[in-house]
């Protein structure tokens, strides 16, 4: 069964670095998303992306995130500047025609030292 | 207010019985609603999802929704140990006239489900 894959799995890194999170979401799907989860908080939305551009977006992501499709099966979040407060779980999801139904990816944990 | 509100928990219930589990939403123009299962340390893993008012069933699961309430409920038949996780509710809104596609995906914070033995 296809599915959505992440990597890293943990990315560690020092205060205002800059992180590239990679996803490769399911192969035959349009709509790609990224959510966040700090610990012992609820799924939060970040952004979503359609047709090569962002469709929506929180408020959470601010100008220090930014996110591309750099070819036709990869789908990047990036981090600038990286906070104490960006350590979470980074969730990237998927889905097809329609756009209804997400599916997620295993996701990445950043910590942000 | 929340956007979408779920009791924490945790819900502790006996193998083999009827797990029920409550979300209440306040975006009226909310119109695709997801159950989603996740265990410690892992992504939330979809389970149901329902658009129409009613009674949806897929197995052991019976997801139920009443827009005039602005309510949604899981219901786990014969619930196992397995089943023991944190139960996401998920709200998306509509799509408007011009065809956007509101894709964001609004979370309730899970409410945490015990089965013992």
């Amino acid at each position: 069964e296809p599915e959505v894959t992440q990597t890293p799995s943990h990315q560690v890194t020092q205060m205002g670095q800059e992180v590239i999170l990679r996803c490769v979401p399911i192969s035959n799907h349009l709509y790609f998303y990224w959510y966040r989860q700090i610990l012992g908080q609820k799924v939060e939305f970040l952004v979503s992306f359609y047709n090569n551009e962002i469709s929506e977006k929180s408020e959470i992501f601010d100008d220090q995130f930014s996110v591309e499709r750099p070819d036709g099966s990869n789908f990047t979040l990036k981090i600038r500047s990286t906070k104490l407060e960006d350590s979470a779980m980074y969730f990237c999801a998927s889905s097809g025609a329609g756009g209804r139904t997400q599916y997620f990816g295993p996701g990445t944990r950043l910590t942000v030292l | 207010q929340k956007e979408v509100e779920q009791n924490s928990g945790p819900l502790s219930v006996p193998e083999g019985a009827i797990a029920s589990l409550n979300c209440t939403y306040s975006d009226r123009v909310s119109q695709s609603f997801f159950w989603y299962r996740q265990y410690s340390g892992k992504s939330p893993e979809l389970i149901m999802s329902i658009y129409s008012n009613g009674d949806k069933e897929d197995g052991r699961f019976t997801a139920q929704l009443n827009k005039a309430s602005q309510y949604v409920s899981l219901l786990i038949r014969d619930s196992q140990p397995s089943d023991s996780a944190t139960y996401l509710c998920a709200v998306k809104r509509r799509k408007d006239a011009g065809g956007t596609s509101y894709g964001k995906l609004t979370f309730g914070q899970g409410t945490i489900l015990t089965v013992h033995p």
